[in-house]
């Protein structure tokens, strides 16, 4: 089944205590991105990912860092959390020909204390 | 670069009833617009999308959208909406360059009740 499996889907931790939210897809798309969500705001788009070693700065990546090693793999890290990034986090990837349709994981709910 | 704005944070409806979830953008060039549905505790997943050609466009679970140029609006509709059409919907729009790479509106809450 074709899917993007992001892990964990719900994540407590304290601020300043790195972490890591793995995603990993199996469709062989070249494109992946990270947004996160939050209420009144939407999806903001925090990094993307156009192919292996190839990553961009999205919207609002203060905070965040990513890597690009594997074609299916592209993690989410957070060096050191704050409460402000307490939001939904989510996955999502895509071939890069015009007009097709992002996958999106279920959703990493990440609380920051 | 190009905008999106959803002009209703929620939207109650009775079962049954019609529906209508409004999405304006802002753009200078050619524009690729989408609907995506986000059901509880899910990711988000394509409802539909307009690329050219007509401006009705149909999509799955009985949804449609018109796109209309001269009002820069993609506004999705319902003739008759079910309990299970409760979900928040986002209206997206890309430039027709990298149709993959999206702007995503704030979301409409759609709450329907019996």
């Amino acid at each position: 089944e074709a899917q993007v499996t992001q892990n964990p889907r719900y994540l407590i931790t304290v601020t300043g205590k790195k972490l890591t939210v793995t995603c990993s897809q199996n469709m062989n798309h070249e494109y992946m991105s990270w947004y996160r969500q939050d209420p009144g705001l939407g999806l903001r788009q925090i990094y993307y990912s156009m192919n292996v070693e190839v990553t961009d700065k999205g919207d609002v990546p203060e905070g965040y860092k990513v890597s690009r090693k594997e074609k299916r793999n592209f993690p989410l890290i957070l060096e050191s959390p704050s409460p402000n990034q307490t939001s939904l986090y989510f996955c999502a990837s895509s071939t890069t020909r015009l007009h097709s349709p992002l996958h999106f994981g279920n959703g990493t709910r990440l609380t920051v204390t | 670069a190009q905008s999106v704005t959803q002009l209703d944070s929620q939207v109650p409806v009775f079962e049954e009833a019609p529906v209508e979830l409004r999405c304006n953008y802002s753009s200078s060039v050619s524009v690729y617009l989408f609907w995506y549905v986000q059901y509880p505790n899910q990711g988000l997943q394509l409802l539909l999308k307009y690329l050219s050609g007509s401006t009705l466009v149909k999509g799955i679970n009985g949804f449609e959208a018109e796109f209309n140029k001269s009002q820069t609006s993609f506004h999705l509709r319902k003739p008759s909406v079910h309990i299970s059409d409760t979900a928040e919907y986002f209206c997206a729009v890309s430039d027709t360059n990298s149709g993959y790479a999206l702007n995503f509106g704030k979301g409409t809450s759609l709450l329907v009740t019996p």
